[in-house]
């Protein structure tokens, strides 16, 4: 299994301003996924993103609005930015097997809780 | 296209079982997984199972998928107030997207 933090844990940001959340995996993944989970819902896929190439966005989510980075195969940043109310979710990265792995598991993070006021 | 649905709502008392529902779509799954979400948490993976199996058991929790109806459960035997959550079922579609398509959540409350 792969263990996942995420940084930070939650935040209350004022509209317009972002906010860049951090997952850290104790192991190389090939691919890492970003979620939103909207209060009450279930989770949405927001980009995947492969180390090395850009990310690739779901539809209804943009790159200027989502910015993702993973400059390594156990590091991967989304940033939400100009932020607004609705963007207050949970946000999880998640991870498939790690290197090594023969089943197709994936593992989530504890998620970053933001509120946008 | 995708779809997966799940009832919203189970109550039980403690030690009984609990059966959590669900429904897809897309015969082309391959996997189908179930995550258990308690409060304020993330997601843990509970369980899964491969589309070329009908039953899967880990200890108190059985899988059942019938690939004719498209129809995976979870049961959880003598089911404990630490059960108390919200369980996701997902699928997995291996038609290089490799993301997972979450049903809605059904929330489990353990009555003692």
């Amino acid at each position: 299994s792969a263990v996942i933090s995420q940084k930070p844990s939650r935040d209350i940001c004022q509209r317009g301003t972002s906010l860049t959340i951090q997952c850290q995996v104790d192991s190389q993944v090939t691919m890492m996924f970003w979620y939103r989970q909207q209060p009450g819902q279930s989770l949405t896929l927001i980009a995947t993103a492969n180390q090395g190439s850009e990310a690739t966005y779901e539809s209804g989510f943009v790159i200027d609005k989502f910015p993702i980075s993973r400059p390594n195969l156990t590091f991967s940043t989304l940033t939400v930015s100009n932020m607004s109310p609705e963007d207050s979710s949970i946000y999880l990265c998640s991870v498939d097997s790690p290197w090594g792995g023969v089943e197709e598991t994936q593992y989530f993070g504890p998620g970053t809780r933001l509120l946008v006021l | 296209g995708e779809d997966v649905e799940q009832s919203l709502f189970l109550s039980v008392r403690e030690g009984d079982s609990s059966v959590i529902n669900c429904t897809y779509t897309d015969s082309s799954s391959t996997y189908l997984y179930w995550y258990k979400q308690e409060p304020g948490a993330g997601l843990q993976l509970l369980t899964y199972i491969f589309s070329n199996m009908d039953m899967k058991q880990d200890q108190r929790l059985t899988v059942l998928l019938n690939k004719k109806d498209k129809h995976l459960s979870l049961r959880i035997a003598d089911t404990q107030t630490g059960d108390s959550a919200i369980y996701f079922c997902a699928e997995f579609l291996d038609t290089g997207r490799r993301a997972l398509t979450f049903g809605s959540g059904t929330r489990l409350q353990v009555q003692p």
